[in-house]
């Protein structure tokens, strides 16, 4: 079975600080992971991908993620946060060989970003 | 990137009726995917739409509660059945970004409210 866990419902970091928000994942061989944005009252908006290669991945608006295959981890980083960064952010997987659209999303982490 | 257009935005409906969802792309795609986003839930796909074939269902969607069409590469819609206040969600349309991308580009999605 897929799943992805986001374990932080909230979380809430100052402007200009670095902020982390973390996700975990389970999936039969290896996963393609994805992050997205969601603002409010809008769709969701696609940030970054991991496929393969290098593990330290780079994103829209200066956002990066980190594949640890280890930890089964991807969090979602970036170095100095924009009080426009606050927004609902959703990790997703899918695995190899299943259908182009079956993403398995978390839960979503509510990022506030405080001036 | 790919332009989604869904209607209705919003809508309150009553218990036992049922509604029709559009979602128009600016361009040719084989497959259109649709998701349910309950009220502080995660996205859920509920069923891929490939044109000139039925939809294919996940787990725990079935077809009587929601009818998909696919007339042609650009239009699809959902229709939510004898709608009870549990259908009350966003739905959203996604296609894949480009073509072998992974990625999914999503509708600003339909806020279905039902009293």
């Amino acid at each position: 079975a897929q799943s992805v866990a986001q374990p932080e419902d909230q979380v809430n970091v100052a402007e200009g600080n670095p902020l982390t928000v973390k996700c975990t994942y389970s999936v039969s061989g290896n996963p393609y992971l994805f992050w997205y944005v969601q603002y409010p009252n809008r769709g969701l908006q696609f940030l970054l991908k991991y496929i393969t290669g290098d593990n330290l991945v780079k994103g829209s608006y200066g956002f990066e993620a980190e594949f640890n295959k280890s930890q089964t981890s991807f969090h979602l980083k970036k170095p100095s946060a924009l009080v426009s960064d606050s927004a609902l952010y959703f990790c997703a997987v899918r695995s190899r060989g299943s259908t182009l659209g079956r993403l398995y999303f978390g839960r979503g982490t509510q990022l506030t970003v405080w001036p | 990137s790919a332009v989604i257009s869904q209607k209705p935005s919003r809508d309150i409906c009553q218990r036992g009726t049922s509604l029709t969802i559009q979602c128009q792309v600016d361009s040719q795609v084989t497959m259109m995917f649709w998701y349910r986003q309950q009220p502080g839930q995660s996205l859920t796909l509920i069923a891929t739409a490939n044109q000139g074939s039925e939809a294919t269902y996940e787990s725990g969607f079935v077809i009587d509660k929601f009818p998909i069409s696919r007339p042609n590469l650009t239009f699809s819609t959902l229709t939510v059945s004898n709608m009870s206040p549990e259908d009350s969600s966003i739905y959203l349309c996604s296609v894949e970004r480009g073509t072998g991308t992974g990625e999914l580009f999503f509708g600003e999605g339909s806020r279905l409210t039902v009293l």
